[in-house]
């Protein structure tokens, strides 16, 4: 089981420039959501999803679209990107939603993101 | 408004024992997490509470009050690698996750 990945692990963008972040689970979770991390803050959600097809807006979705066409997959898309997007984004995914005492969200490792 | 309120940063000796505190305010209540986080990498799972009480996992104990919004996460005998940032999150009601900016723990020899 590789649990969660991330596609690519770090990138840098001209302001302007679009680019797609994959996140790819093998648990068969039906949760996936993804953060961004700034210094200096907690995890920010910006979009999530319940299921196959379904995603729904998180704290902070302005700039940012998603698509989880499969169920394994979590696709964060950036469409003009600019400076304030520079960040560490994080894709995480979970069996359900409660808490079962142990690990709720399996996070991947990340991907450091600039946008110059 | 939701808030997850921890200090900045700490510094402790190696071999000894330190507390970090957590204070929140979320709409409804279903548990505490501790997460650790190694500079460059992902969070990674501490401990969870949801009722009253001290929970002791090895060298880790992680302690809620929910009457007063309050938790706090226990390291012993610490080790070097123990330095890390470590991250109070607290679930609401519709099982969002709050987090905090994280309390980066400095640990000298």
């Amino acid at each position: 089981n590789a649990g969660v990945t991330q596609t690519p692990k770090f990138r840098v963008l001209k302001t302007g420039q679009s680019m797609t972040l994959l996140c790819a689970q093998d648990m068969n979770h039906e949760y996936m959501y993804w953060y961004r991390q700034d210094p200096g803050m907690g995890l920010r959600l910006i979009h999530y999803s319940v299921g196959e097809g379904t995603t729904a807006k998180g704290e902070v979705p302005d700039g940012y679209n998603v698509s989880r066409l499969k169920k394994q997959n979590f696709l964060l898309g950036l469409e003009s990107a600019a400076p304030s997007q520079t960040s560490v984004y994080f894709c995480a995914s979970s069996l359900s939603p409660e808490p079962t005492g142990q690990e709720t969200q399996y996070f991947g490792p990340g991907t450091r993101l600039l946008v110059l | 408004g939701q808030n997850i309120d921890q200090p900045t940063e700490m510094t402790a000796t190696e071999g000894a024992i330190v507390q970090i505190n957590c204070t929140y305010q979320t709409s409804g209540f279903n548990g505490l997490f501790w997460y650790q986080q190694h500079a460059g990498e992902a969070p990674t799972f501490l401990s969870y509470n949801v009722l009253d009480g001290l929970e002791e996992k090895g060298r880790f104990s992680s302690f809620l009050s929910r009457s007063k919004g309050y938790s706090y996460l226990l390291l012993k005998e610490l080790q070097m690698k123990d330095s890390a940032s470590y991250l109070c999150v607290a679930m609401d009601s519709n099982y969002q996750l709050i987090w905090g900016a994280g309390t980066k723990l400095i640990i000298k020899p």
